[in-house]
């Protein structure tokens, strides 16, 4: 099973980029990489995926190292609102695309 | 376009009785997910529907626990003789196919007197 892991908690500070680190060193070739957040009381919310490249869209960035085995979720002016819990998710395409969230990264952004 | 949408968004009940969690998911979407979350935890997998029939309940954590998309589109999560332990947010998501993006609902927060 394609684990993450990711620091519990991180600081940021307001306008500033939040780079979100995730390890998923047994990830296998066919599996992407899934980042979601939630705030507080709400739903998880999707932000990003890749496989292999890097991707990019309005919400942020995913930087993912050429052998795959870690990436960073890049927010790159962070607000207020960014406060929340990151999941970095190995999605397992052979289960059903179900996901298995870890313990997140607690990211506060400070004004 | 309208999103997953989950009814109630909060059910108290008492220990022993039976409820019922409503998802409603993006139309179209053929996958749907149900997942629980207890406090400081991240959301845990439940059971999974693709199209009508489920396709995998590993998650579901005893008989208790039961759920039905009779259509493919509604899913209903039932629980029977709640206990206190099963207090936690249900959170429903659905995706396109089974390898497509999942999107998420709101949740129902569940509390078992």
């Amino acid at each position: 099973d394609a684990k993450t892991t990711q620091p519990p908690s991180m600081d940021c500070a307001e306008g500033r980029a939040a780079n979100l680190p995730c390890n998923h060193s047994t990830i296998s070739g066919n599996e992407y990489v899934y980042w979601y957040r939630q705030i507080h009381s709400q739903g998880p919310q999707y932000i990003i995926h890749g496989l292999k490249n890097n991707e990019t869209n309005e919400m942020a960035s995913l930087i993912i190292t050429e052998d795959r085995k870690s990436s960073t979720l890049i927010l790159p002016h962070a607000t207020l609102r960014d406060t929340a819990v990151y999941y970095c998710i190995v999605m397992r395409y052979n289960q059903g695309g179900k996901l298995i969230f870890g313990q997140g990264t607690e990211l506060s952004v400070k004004p | 376009g309208a999103g997953v949408s989950q009814t109630p968004s909060n059910k108290v009940t008492e220990k022993g009785k039976y409820v019922e969690l409503r998802c409603d998911p993006i139309s179209g979407h053929t996958a749907l997910y149900w997942y629980r979350q207890s406090l400081g935890q991240g959301p845990e997998f439940l059971i999974y529907f693709q199209g009508t029939g489920a396709a995998d309940d590993s998650g579901l954590p005893n008989d208790r626990f039961f759920a039905v998309r009779p259509e493919g589109s509604v899913s209903t999560l039932k629980i029977q003789r709640t206990e206190r332990g099963d207090s936690a947010v249900y959170l429903c998501a659905s995706s396109l196919t089974v390898k497509e993006t999942q999107y998420f609902g709101p949740g129902t927060r569940l509390l078992v007197l």
